[in-house]
């Protein structure tokens, strides 16, 4: 079974600019997270997405969105980027809730110059 | 305020030299304990889930058991192929995962 895939692996953006990252869940999953993860911060939740519905929130601005699709298939978007969006941004599903074990995709690494 | 707590923050250990990593937390009826493993570069890898308190899970070098109130990975006679960080999560509410800040692992030949 194919794990969990993000496309792109890297980004370079400028302050200012928009970006949208992908995220293509396990077959089968229906529940798909989003993390930022930097040194200081470690793994911080974005949200959360399940039948093409954001179940959950973390305390992120708005700048900050995402959506699912019908597929399960995600993404995720941030505008008017500031340096500190510079980090790693991961994906995970799981089958049902994301309380349950969560699969991780192998990320896109964001820098904001 | 549910909290996920894990130490050491860093972790130096000789070729094999046992120790154990510790993952304390706060949250209203445990519903289950995660550990994954780390790369640099890349996405947390799952390891185990610990639903009760006394279980245990094993995997080549790697033990984890849970108690009411933490849970340990131990490691024994470690190798440098096992160099990563560890990460531990627990669920707050139903969708939702918190992790803590994670113990950095590396052994040295």
């Amino acid at each position: 079974k194919a794990g969990v895939t993000q496309t792109p692996r890297y980004l370079i953006k400028t302050r200012g600019q928009q970006v949208t990252l992908s995220c293509s869940p396990i077959s089968g999953h229906r529940s798909v997270s989003w993390y930022q993860q930097t040194p200081g911060q470690g793994l911080q939740f974005l949200f959360e997405y399940f039948s093409e519905t954001q179940r959950n929130k973390g305390n992120f601005p708005g700048r900050f969105s995402g959506r699912q699709f019908s597929n399960s298939r995600s993404e995720m978007n941030v505008s008017t980027l500031e340096l500190g969006d510079s980090a790693l941004y991961l994906c995970a599903s799981s089958h049902e809730r994301s309380s349950y074990e969560q699969y991780f995709g192998p990320g896109t690494r964001l820098t904001v110059t | 305020e549910d909290q996920v707590t894990q130490s050491p923050e860093a972790l130096r250990l000789q070729e094999g030299e046992s120790s154990s990593l510790n993952c304390s937390y706060t949250v209203s009826g445990l519903r289950g304990l995660f550990w994954y493993r780390q790369d640099p570069g890349k996405g947390p890898e799952f390891l185990f889930t610990l639903y009760s308190a006394g279980e245990e899970k094993e995997k080549e070098r790697l033990k984890a058991t849970l108690t009411k109130k933490e849970s340990f990975l131990h490691i024994t006679a470690p190798k440098p192929e096992d160099s990563a960080t560890y990460l531990c999560a627990v669920p707050q509410g139903t969708d939702k995962l918190i992790f803590g800040t994670g113990t950095r692992l590396q052994v040295f030949p």
